[in-house]
């Protein structure tokens, strides 16, 4: 089976831009979740997605914004980039909601971006 | 609200040796615990999980972790380590009741350093 696929893999933006990150969740996965992982530290939970709705975010400023396809694909998008937006942005897929993490995370290898 | 502190950033341990990386963590509610792995350029890899039942925990390449629900704890142990196991490992939280919408928190991580 597919796991999890980030693209793309590098990035490298301006102050003030905005940005897209995309991701193709692990087959038959229908919940999809981003997390930023800034250099050093362990991922923050952006906010999740199910059946294309936002069930669940972190704490995160409204200029993070995502989107959930019908073919379980995501992305994550990034208004007015700030220079402490740079970090790894992982995506993680799994299968359903109930019952928490029964059902594990399978995480991408993310996608590093970095704002100058 | 929950946090997580992995209290050593950094664990040097010959190779052979048997290691144990800590995990503590704050709740006011019941948790689910998990620890991850990540190798360089590497999304991160579910290596355990506590859920319920027999507090002592154990994955197929032979680490093991104990939820100790007096101590918050959730420490990380191997008998005996390889140059492989060298990685960084996240400890990580979920609330119960939250049916997995507010995302793992996660620790800051511990680089596991194999010398040969």
């Amino acid at each position: 089976e597919t796991g999890v696929t980030q693209s793309p893999t590098h990035l490298i933006k301006t102050r003030g831009q905005q940005v897209t990150l995309r991701c193709s969740s692990q087959s038959g996965h229908n919940t999809v979740s981003w997390y930023q992982q800034a250099l050093g530290q362990g991922p923050q939970f952006i906010f999740q997605y199910y059946r294309e709705e936002e069930n669940g975010r972190g704490n995160f400023p409204p200029r993070f914004s995502g989107l959930q396809f019908p073919n379980y694909s995501s992305e994550l998008n990034v208004n007015a980039l700030e220079l402490d937006d740079s970090a790894l942005y992982l995506c993680a897929s799994r299968q359903g909601t109930g019952g928490a993490y029964i059902s594990p995370l399978h995480f991408g290898n993310g996608t590093r971006l970095t704002v100058t | 609200a929950q946090s997580v502190t992995q209290l050593d950033s950094q664990v040097p341990v010959f190779e052979e040796a048997p290691v144990e990386l800590r995990c503590n963590y704050s709740s006011s509610v019941s948790v689910y615990l998990f620890w991850y792995v990540q190798y360089p350029n590497q999304g991160l890899q579910l290596l355990l999980k506590y859920l319920s039942g027999s507090t002592l925990v154990k994955s197929i390449n032979g680490f093991e972790a104990e939820f100790n629900k007096s101590q918050t704890s959730f420490h990380l142990r191997k008998p005996s380590v390889h140059i492989s196991d060298t990685a960084e490992y996240f400890c990580a939280v979920s609330d119960v009741s939250g049916g997995g919408a507010d995302g793992l928190t996660f620790g800051k991580g511990t680089h596991l350093i194999i010398q040969p």
